[in-house]
This record gives structure tokens, sequence and C-alpha cells, in this order.
């Protein structure tokens, strides 16, 4: 079964630090891209950042509103996605789900896991 | 960047109707377009990637056309599960549309 797991949302203090985790099982990992898509309380959906897979070069690219703070990161042995944010502001609040690529055949969502930046 | 505008925000429908949902891209995004299905609580589901092609499983109601900068989302008979929030999706760079919200007239 193709799964996308997210963890380690939680409370968080604006400028503070969070790293979340995706677990990946059910498909060829290094040969998928990788995105992280958010989601404000009540708003649409914001792309945050893709990983392109290992064998199309695994370059990286974020939104403009996350550059700099944000970075993504893979372990290939571990079939794992990470995105850690730092500098964290109100405006980062929200659920964060990992996605494969809309180009990929490999089409699935995580559940997803909630940030709260708040003093 | 790539801007997507999405219209309606809000389509307000009965069951059995014809609903056409509109996407623009601010520059040419050539066929790089998904849609997606969102109900609350839920993670999207993926609908249609590369503007027209539907996802294995999803229903044959639903049906995406456009290249470019215009594409449209048509779903030939809504049914009752169909009532959720649509977004379209372009990944050429990467962004989504504000969102239309399919609700029940």
């Amino acid at each position: 079964e193709v799964q996308l797991v997210e963890s380690g949302g939680g409370l968080v203090k604006p400028g503070g630090s969070l790293r979340l985790s995706c677990a990946a099982s059910g498909f060829t990992f290094i040969n998928t891209w990788m995105n992280w898509v958010r989601q404000a309380p009540g708003k649409g959906l914001e792309w945050v950042g893709r990983v392109k897979s290992v064998i199309d070069g695994g370059a990286i690219d974020y939104a403009a509103p996350v550059k700099g703070r944000f970075t993504i990161s893979t372990d290939n042995s571990k079939t794992t996605l990470y995105l850690q944010m730092n500098s964290l502001t109100t405006e980062d609040s929200g659920f964060y789900y990992c996605t494969t690529d809309p180009r990929d055949t490999v089409t699935t969502w995580g559940q997803g896991t909630l940030v709260t930046v708040s003093s | 960047d790539i801007q997507m505008t999405q219209s309606p925000s809000t389509l307000s429908a009965s069951v059995g109707d014809r609903v056409t949902i509109t996407c623009r891209a601010s520059q040419s995004v050539s066929s790089w377009l998904a849609w997606y299905q969102q109900k609350p609580g839920k993670a999207p589901k993926l609908l249609i990637y590369k503007a027209s092609i539907l996802e294995s499983g999803v229903p044959s109601r639903f049906s995406g056309s456009g290249s470019g900068t215009e594409f449209t989302l048509t779903i030939s008979s809504l049914q009752p599960d169909d009532f959720a929030t649509y977004y379209c999706q372009q990944y050429d760079s990467y962004s989504f549309g504000g969102g239309t919200r399919v609700e029940i007239k």
C-alpha cells in the first residue's frame, strides 16, 4: 500500500524551529519527486517546496515565503522526507502535508501534521 | 511567480447539474496542471493531472481540459459526494489556485 505518514508537528513560539518528517512506503522513494504543501486553518493550499528524485538530480526548490528559513531533505535509507523550519512566524501555522508530485505515476498525500506558532 | 486564478470562488448547484470551474494562469504552464478535491478535515485528492488525464479510480463524470493559460474542470452530473472544495495546481513552477467551494443549492 502506498502511504505517507507525517509527524513532528506541534506548538512552537515565534522565532522557534521545528522539524517535520514524512515516512514513505509502498513505492520507490528514490525515483519519486516529493513536495511539501501547507494549509492555514480555513484557507487554501499553499505549495512550500519540492525535491526532485535522485535519478533526476535531486534539485530542491522553495516557495518565496519560506526560502532561506525552511530546508527540505531526504534520507533515502529510511525513505523519509524532512522539512526543517526555522525562524517561524504565526503566518507559518497550519497543516503541513507531504505529497508525491503530480508528474509521478504514484500519487498520494499524507494525512497532515499541525503546526501552531503562538506565544 | 505564476499566479493561478480560479473562478468562481463559490458555486451553488444541485444534484445532477453540470458544473464547470475555470483556472487561469498568469503565464503559460503548458499542460502541467492538476485538479484536486478536498473535503473538510481531509487531505486533498488528485482528480486530474496533465490538464486532462483522469487519475485512476476517479469517476468519469470528472473531466479536465485546456492548455497554456486557461483550464477547466467539468463535473458532468453533480453527485452528493461531489460537494467539496476544488483546487487547481500548476506544477511547472508550482502554485495553487484559491479554490472553488461547491455547495448545495
